[in-house]
Parts: C-alpha cells; sequence; structure tokens
C-alpha cells in the first residue's frame, strides 16, 4: 500500500510556475517530507526536503500546511529541461524506519515549448 | 568524491546465469541502498545497509536475490538463476546519516535473454 499519492502526470509549458501536490494521510508524527527528481536514464537527485509551514531553496518551493497530511511542490519558470518525473517521499526522523526511502510512483512532468 | 559508483553499466545475460552487480558508494556515508526500476513496478526498494549491514530486506523479490557489504566501501547485488523477469535497471545510493539527502548511481541496465 502506497504511503503517499500524487498525480501521474502533469503537463505545463515553459516559463510557467508548476506546483505538484502529494497526499500524505497517513504521515508519521516525525516524519519528514522529501522531494525527489529523476531524468530519463539516471538516478533520482534530492530536491527539498521540509517538515512544516514553507522551505525554499535554490531549486523550488516547498509548502507543507498546518495539519501536514498534503505537500506541495513549486517549480518557479519552468523551462524543458525540468521535464522529470518528481517523487515525494516520507522519511522517518528516528526509530526503525530511520533511513529507510521508500519511492512511490512519482509524477511524470512533461515541459512543452 | 566521484559520487556513487556502478559497474557494469550495462549487462546482458542468459537466462540462468549468475549476474552480479557493484556498488561503491560514497566515502563517509553509512547507509546503502539498491534499488530496481521498471516500467510495470517503478522505483522499488530492494534492501538497504546500515554500517554493512542490512537492516531491511523486505523487497528482496525471492531466494534467487542476494546482496552483501563486506566493507563500507563495496555492495554487491547477485541474480542467481536470472531470468527474463529480471530485467530492469537496477541503481544504488548511499546517504549519511544526519543528512537530508540520498545520493544515486547512474544505473546498471540489466538484460535477461
Amino acid at each position: 500500500l502506497a504511503k503517499t499519492t500524487q498525480p501521474i502526470s502533469m503537463d505545463s509549458y515553459e516559463g510557467q510556475e508548476v506546483n505538484i501536490t502529494c497526499s500524505h494521510n497517513n504521515i508519521a508524527t516525525n516524519d519528514y517530507i522529501t522531494w525527489y527528481q529523476q531524468f530519463p536514464s539516471q538516478g533520482p537527485r534530492f530536491i527539498i526536503q521540509g517538515y512544516k509551514t514553507k522551505v525554499t531553496n535554490e531549486v523550488a518551493s516547498l509548502f507543507i500546511p498546518a495539519d501536514r497530511k498534503s505537500s506541495t511542490l513549486s517549480l518557479p519558470r519552468v523551462s524543458l529541461s525540468d521535464t522529470a518525473v518528481y517523487y515525494c517521499l516520507e522519511e522517518a526522523a528516528g526509530g526503525t524506519s530511520y533511513g529507510k526511502l521508500t519511492f512511490g510512483q512519482g509524477t511524470i512532468l512533461t515541459v512543452h515549448p | 568524491d566521484a559520487g556513487v559508483i556502478q559497474s557494469p553499466r550495462h549487462e546482458v545475460t542468459e537466462m540462468g546465469q549468475e549476474v552480479t552487480l557493484r556498488c561503491k558508494p560514497i566515502s563517509g556515508h553509512d547507509y546503502l541502498f539498491w534499488y530496481r526500476q521498471t516500467m510495470m513496478r517503478g522505483l522499488e526498494l530492494l534492501i538497504y545497509f546500515n554500517n554493512n549491514v542490512p537492516i531491511d530486506d523486505s523487497g528482496m523479490p525471492e531466494d534467487r536475490f542476494s546482496a552483501k557489504m563486506p566493507n563500507a566501501s563495496f555492495s554487491t547485488l547477485k541474480i542467481q538463476p536470472s531470468e527474463p523477469r529480471d530485467s530492469a535497471v537496477y541503481f544504488c545510493a548511499s546517504k549519511r546519516t544526519g543528512d537530508t539527502e540520498a545520493f544515486f548511481g547512474q544505473g546498471t541496465r540489466l538484460t535477461v535473454v
């Protein structure tokens, strides 16, 4: 049973802002929310991680509401090179599951010219 | 650091043969993960190690699969005997305790004919 739920695919155009939302209906109190990006023929690459509210780095922003039942990855002004699969994960901060990285189905983002 | 190094990059073998995939994690990383990726099943966690000790091997498909980590700088994933349904891209990843991101290798594309 998948821990997270996200759209299978999304389409966008160059220069637009893209928001990908993930559902975390059973997230544990101490779990972090992490997003990875995967280009064709490459391994996944870390994008951003957060616990609550908003986190921003040079690549993306991550919005997590107070109830933490969802998270939204925001990519500003996408380009063709942002075409990839985006995964949301829940990572345990401690306990027996600490360190375990389980990927769901991911969202295929296609950016059009 | 050169990143996570996997070998070989490509492997074609006949059904019934033994296949060994190799991984060198990033120096200083104490977690190592093995994943399998196919179109049908997505990115599956097979097994992960902490300090060279297997922590969770519940994702290993069956007894034909085995993984070892004899030291902190080397791990192997062995399939014996191989079957056509084992054809996939196998990724290795490593992470250090306390860090937010895991780093993936370039993967090994395995084809069993």
